[in-house]
C-alpha cells in the first residue's frame, strides 16, 4: 500500500519567506509525528498529533512554526519568516496509534533557506 | 531528556558482530530502535517494552535493562545492509496519557565493509 507522502520534496525559500510543508499519512494511522533533521544531526521531534488534536506544541522551536492536522489525515506544518537556520530536512511519520506502534516515515522535505 | 548512544561510529567487516548501546538518565518505558540509511528516511527495527514485550520485524536481537535504563541493540554477522545509522528512542508520556514525545539519541554511524 501508499506510504506517507510528502510535498515538496525540496524547498528553497528566501529568508523572511513563508513555507508550507504537507504530510499525508498512511491512511487508517491515527496518530502523526513532525521531526526535524539538521545535516549530519539526530532526529529532533517538533510534534504529535492524535487525530486532529495535537496537546503539546512545546517541541516546537519557535513561535514562527505552527502545524495543524485536518479529518484526521493530512497534516501541514508552516514556518512564518523562516530564518537560515531552519534549513533542515523535515520529516513526517504516522503510526495507527502511538506508543506500542512503529513509525512509518515519509520521504522527507529538504528544505533550505537562502 | 536525550538518550545516550554509544559508540557514535563503528566500522565493521562483512560478517563480524556489533553492539550499540543506549542509555537515559530517567525510567524507561519503552526503547524504540530505527535505522537510517543515507539520504533515505529512517525505517524501523525493533521496539521493547518494559516488561519484556518486543516488537519487531527483522532478525535483529535487543536488550531492555529498565533498572540500569539502558537498550543495546546486538548485530551479528553483520551485512553490508546493515549499514547505516541507527537511532534509538525513548518514550514520554504525560501524566493524562494524551501527550506523547519520542526522544531520539543522536545516533550511531556504522559501516560494514567488504
Amino acid at each position: 500500500g501508499a506510504g506517507v507522502s510528502q510535498s515538496p520534496s525540496n524547498k528553497v525559500t528566501e529568508k523572511g519567506k513563508d513555507v508550507e510543508l504537507r504530510c499525508d499519512p498512511i491512511s487508517g494511522h491515527t496518530a502523526l509525528y513532525w521531526y526535524r533533521q539538521s545535516l549530519g544531526q539526530g532526529l529532533e521531534f517538533l510534534i504529535y498529533f492524535q487525530g486532529n488534536s495535537a496537546p503539546d506544541k512545546s517541541g516546537l522551536p519557535s513561535d514562527r512554526f505552527s502545524a495543524e492536522r485536518t479529518g484526521g489525515s493530512v497534516s501541514t506544518l508552516t514556518i512564518q519568516r523562516t530564518q537560515q537556520e531552519d534549513s533542515a530536512v523535515y520529516l513526517c511519520a504516522s503510526s495507527l496509534g502511538s506508543g506500542k506502534d512503529e513509525q512509518y516515515f515519509g520521504p522527507g522535505t529538504r528544505l533550505t533557506v537562502t | 531528556q536525550q538518550p545516550v548512544q554509544s559508540p557514535q561510529a563503528v566500522i565493521l567487516r562483512e560478517g563480524e558482530d556489533a553492539v550499540i548501546n543506549c542509555s537515559s538518565s530517567k525510567a524507561l518505558y519503552s526503547v524504540h530502535w530505527y535505522r537510517q540509511k543515507h539520504g533515505e528516511a529512517p525505517v524501523f527495527l525493533m521496539i521493547l517494552l518494559k516488561g519484556g514485550e518486543q516488537k519487531g520485524h527483522e532478525k535483529i536481537s535487543a536488550s531492555f535493562n529498565e533498572k540500569k535504563q539502558q537498550s543495546s541493540l546486538y548485530l551479528t554477522a553483520s551485512q553490508l545492509s546493515y549499514s547505516g545509522t541507527y537511532f534509538c528512542g525513548t518514550e514520554k508520556w504525560n501524566s493524562g496519557g494524551s501527550n506523547y514525545k519520542l526522544t531520539f539519541g543522536k545516533g550511531t554511524l556504522l559501516t560494514v565493509n567488504p
